[in-house]
């Protein structure tokens, strides 16, 4: 059973530009979790994703935005990127039932904006 | 708004001794209360979670204590050792809305001297 990956581990971007964050799912997971969290700070959620669908968003723009694919694997997008932006995205997957609400995350990207 | 407040913001406890760490929580709908250990470079490993209808539940060395009325709940970990360096994340999540939606605390850096 392979657990969930992120790529790329580390992303050094300049503000304005795009950036895109990928996940795999842990196997037999069909529903992905984003989180952003910032130096010395918890996890703040951005969206989830359940079959190919946003399923609940957090107070984030819309300049985040998100895509899940049949395969359940998931990327995350951010648009004109700002200095705030920088922090360390986290990716969790779960699969919805009696334990639906465990998540499982990923070791995350490390994005940096300059 | 911040919806789960952690303290202390950090704790150093010796080999042997007892690590507490509490939340308190603002949403009286929340029905799942998971506690997360994160090792630096890692993202959250679930540790123990506990549902609203006990007031304690206890693995190993970790036990969770909570305070309906109050709004509150703890980390207790006896017996601490040195792998037990990292960072507690409590959160809560309403779980009939989105499963997999955490409101994380702003984190313990929990650190065990020798």
């Amino acid at each position: 059973e392979t657990g969930v990956t992120q790529s790329p581990t580390h992303l050094i971007k300049t503000r304005g530009q795009q950036v895109t964050l990928r996940c795999s799912s842990q196997s037999g997971h069909n529903t992905v979790s984003w989180y952003q969290q910032a130096l010395g700070q918890g996890p703040q959620f951005i969206f989830q994703y359940y079959r190919e669908e946003e399923n609940g968003r957090g107070n984030f723009p819309p300049r985040f935005s998100g895509l899940q694919f049949p395969n359940y694997s998931s990327e995350l997008n951010v648009n004109a990127l700002e200095l705030d932006d920088s922090a360390l995205y986290l990716c969790a997957s779960s699969l919805p039932g009696l334990e639906g609400e465990k998540l499982f995350f990923g070791s995350g990207t490390q994005l940096s904006v300059l | 708004q911040q919806q789960v407040k952690q303290s202390p913001q950090s704790l150093i406890v010796q080999k042997g001794g007892i690590s507490i760490i509490n939340c308190a929580y603002e949403n009286t709908a929340f029905d799942y209360f998971p506690w997360y250990q994160q090792f630096p470079g890692k993202g959250p490993a679930l540790l123990i979670a506990i549902r609203p209808d006990v007031s304690e539940k206890k693995e190993g060395r970790f036990t969770i204590s909570f305070n309906k009325s109050a709004k509150q709940f703890s980390l207790h970990i006896m017996d601490s050792q040195p792998g037990d360096s990292a960072t507690y994340f409590c959160a809560a999540s309403l779980t009939t809305d989105s499963w997999g939606k955490l409101q994380f605390g702003a984190g313990t850096q929990v650190v065990v001297t020798p």
